[in-house]
Order: structure tokens, then sequence, then C-alpha cells
């Protein structure tokens, strides 16, 4: 089955700066990449998706790429915010379920 | 407003006894999703329904069951075959299988 891994784990930046996050999978049928947010106590959010026929997508200060012959994808947010602060899921879709990566919590800093 | 709803957002259980999670949406969602979430280890799929009167077992269904009677609903039942129950469950929605997800608020689950 698919296997999907997401690094770092914890990301700490300052108010402003950009934060990364990447994520790699193995099965090459997978379609479809979302991103999703965690508040503390709340179910995710999704906040960016990409398709395979697509390299790059982006939505105000977030921006998410996908190299298909690397098998991976990258969450980029820009500028970022206090209320950036959370925990974020990448996932890819082979067949017909997500399936996740282990999460990184973001920290920004003041 | 549309949206999935899980209750209840805390539970208790104790040693040897079922429990039931409730899952409901009105979004009209065909698929709908059971995971659990523990510390470090992200989202693992319990089980999976694509069509009411039908779902298959996901990753870890082992000591979990679940129904499908409903377009609306898919409780999951936690029985006592399910050696470390304690986690944060999450239910999802998704209107078709190309589609992404959109969860539930979770249920905590705590046996005592």
């Amino acid at each position: 089955g698919e296997n999907v891994e997401q690094h770092p784990s914890t990301l700490s930046v300052q108010e402003g700066d950009s934060a990364v996050i990447k994520c790699t999978y193995s099965d090459s049928a997978s379609n479809y990449f979302p991103w999703y947010k965690q508040e503390l106590g709340k179910g995710p959010q999704l906040i960016i998706d990409i398709r395979s026929n697509v390299g790059e997508k982006k939505d105000q200060r977030i921006a998410v790429t996908l190299n298909k012959t690397a098998k991976h994808f990258s969450l980029h947010i820009t500028e970022t915010q206090p209320e950036d602060s959370a925990v974020y899921f990448c996932a890819a879709r082979a067949a017909s379920k997500l399936t996740f990566g282990t999460g990184t919590r973001l920290q920004v800093t003041l | 407003d549309g949206g999935i709803t899980q209750s209840p957002k805390y539970l208790f259980r104790k040693e040897g006894q079922n429990v039931t999670l409730s899952c409901e949406q009105n979004l009209n969602h065909d698929a709908m999703y059971w995971y659990r979430q523990d510390p470090g280890q992200g989202l693992r799929l319990i089980y999976y329904s694509q069509i009411v009167n039908d779902f298959q077992k996901g990753d870890i269904a082992e000591g979990y069951s679940v129904s499908r009677e409903k377009k609306e609903s898919f409780p999951l039942t936690v029985t006592s075959a399910q050696k470390n129950p304690t986690a944060f469950y999450l239910c999802a929605s998704s209107i078709d299988r190309e589609r992404g997800y959109t969860f539930g608020s979770g249920t905590r689950l705590t046996v005592v």
C-alpha cells in the first residue's frame, strides 16, 4: 500500500519568515495530494490540495509543489503569522483512500 | 450549515466494555471514514464506507466494528477486543473517491 513520509516533525520559525514542509510518497499511482491543518483539540481542515497533472498551486500565502518523478511534494507558507501555529498533515491518495503523513508541528514565534 | 458531527467530544470507558462513537453528516457525501490519531503517529485508517450497506477494513480494523445503514451515519464501536483503545478518533466524509475529506471535530476516548 501507499506510504507517506513527512519532515520535519517539528518546525519553529519567527513571525514573517517562511516555512517549508516536505513529504514523499511511494505509490506512483497516487494522483491527489491534500494538505490539512489541525489546531489543538479539533479535526483537520483542508487548506490546499494538488492533483498529479499540476506542478504547483498557490492560494495567498500558501503554496504546494509536486514533483511526480521524485515522488515528493511540499507545502510552503510565506509571511508566517502566529495563527499559522498548528499541526500540518500531508496525504496522498491511491485507489479510494488517503494515506497521511505523521504530521509537522509548526510553531510561529513573535 | 452542512458538516460532520461527532459525539460525544469526550468519552470514558471501563476496561472490558464496548462503546459506540457517533458520526453524522448532512453533506450528502457518499464516502465516510474512521481514523485513529495517536501522538507522533499521524492518522491511521480503521474502516471506510463508500456506499450505504457496504464498508471495508482499513489498516487497523482489529477490535473495531462499524455499520452503514444510512447515508448520513457511520457509527464506530470500540470493542473490548481492542487492546489499546485510548486515542483521539476522527470521522471524515468525502463526496466521492476523487475529492478531499471533511473531518469532524473528533472524540477523545479514555479507558479507565
